[in-house]
Parts: C-alpha cells; structure tokens; sequence
C-alpha cells in the first residue's frame, strides 16, 4: 500500500536561512509526488509535483523540491526562508491502484522567525 | 483564476442531525473528491465521484455518507445522522482527467462542529 511519512511535527528556521521539509515515500510502481501548503484557516494550496524527469521540481513561491529515487524521498526546499513561508506543509502520493485519491503524510509544521 | 468554493465555511449541528456540505468544483473539471481533516491529524482521503457515480471510497465513508452532483455545478456531501467523532474539516477536490499527473485543486474546506 503506498504511504507516505513526514518524520518531522515541527521545523523553526531564522528568517533568509534555507529550509527543508522532509518526505518519504512507499510506492509500488511510478510515484506521482506533491507538495501542498495549508496557510491557518484555509484550504490546501498545491505547491508543486513530481511526475517524472527532472529530480528538482521547481514550484510556487520559490519552492522545490528534490525526488530522490534511491532513498525514496522527496523533500521540500527553499534556498530563503521568509516569515510568510510559516504554515502547514503536506507531502502527498498519489495513490496508483486506485481512482487517483491523495495519500498525505502527517503535516509538517514551519515556522520561520524573524 | 479558477477556484473551488464551499459553503458553509463552519457548520455547528447537534449529535444525530442531518447536514449537507456544498461545493462548487471549477467549472471544466470531471473528476471530484472529498476529504477530511481531523483537527491535529492529517488529511484522510473519503471518497471520490466521476460521471456521476463514485468511483471509490475509503473504509470512513460508511452507510452515514453520501454524495451527490444535483446539478451541473454543485457536489454535495450529505452526512444522515452526525456523530461527535464527524467533527473536522471537510475538503472538497477536483481535478480535470483522469491522469494521477493532475494534481488536485482544494476549496477552502467546512469545519464541521457536532455537539
């Protein structure tokens, strides 16, 4: 069954210091990959996706993220944090065996400081 | 731009009421979802509808749940008799095809609140 993990509840991160979100995935077959942000009292907004080719995945406000096949993972990263960047992030794998449902990991929560 | 919307945005209803979640997909997308969010926990995929059937459903969405598409631009879910444990945020998606390279597009979500 595919699954995905985000090993990390929380990351603080000093305002224009680069971060990183982790994400690990379980898949059999091709992973189809995302990113999603929840910013407090609103939907998920997609950030980017990892289909196939390139393994850095360029996104939405400066975002990427690096595909990892060997160590099934695919980390979120952005060279310069921002104190707008703080927010909930979810990994997600689309699940191959069935009608195309989101499976999330856990969330993983950012929080930048000035 | 293109958005999903939802209405209400929270909804308060007392154990054993009926309540319907509205959304509005973006207008050329054929594939719709819902999901939930339990408050503290990650998202949980609940079922997913294409021409007008569901095409999946996951082991939470029980008799108690349906979904319908009454019309050309609304997706409801409609929960028969709530429980305290349906409290959460409910998300509805939708995606254009069919292909697993789309990605899903959200609304902003109802936060159910059972009393």
């Amino acid at each position: 069954a595919q699954s995905v993990a985000q090993p990390e509840d929380q990351v603080n991160v000093a305002e224009g210091n680069p971060l990183t979100v982790k994400c690990t995935y379980s898949v059999s077959g091709n992973p189809y990959l995302f990113w999603y942000v929840q910013y407090p009292n609103r939907g998920l907004q997609f950030l980017l996706k990892y289909i196939t080719g390139d393994n850095l995945v360029k996104g939405s406000y400066g975002f990427e993220a690096e595909f990892n096949k060997s160590q099934t993972s695919f980390h979120l990263k952005k060279p310069s944090a921002l104190v707008s960047d703080s927010a909930l992030y979810f990994c997600a794998v689309r699940d191959s065996g069935g009608y195309n449902k989101l499976i999330f990991g856990a969330g993983t929560r950012l929080a930048v400081h000035p | 731009e293109p958005e999903v919307t939802q209405t209400p945005s929270h909804q308060v209803t007392q154990m054993g009421q009926e309540v319907i979640l509205r959304c509005v997909p973006i207008s050329n997308h054929l594939y719709f979802y819902w999901y939930r969010q339990i408050l503290g926990q990650k998202v949980e995929f609940l079922v997913s509808f294409y021409n007008n059937e569901i095409s999946e459903k996951s082991e939470i969405f029980d008799d108690q749940f349906s979904v319908e598409r009454p019309d050309g631009s609304n997706f409801t879910l409609k929960i028969r008799s709530t429980k305290l444990e349906d409290s959460a945020m409910y998300f509805c998606a939708s995606t254009p095809g069919g292909q697993p390279s789309y990605e899903q597009y959200f609304g902003p979500g109802t936060r159910l609140t059972v009393t």
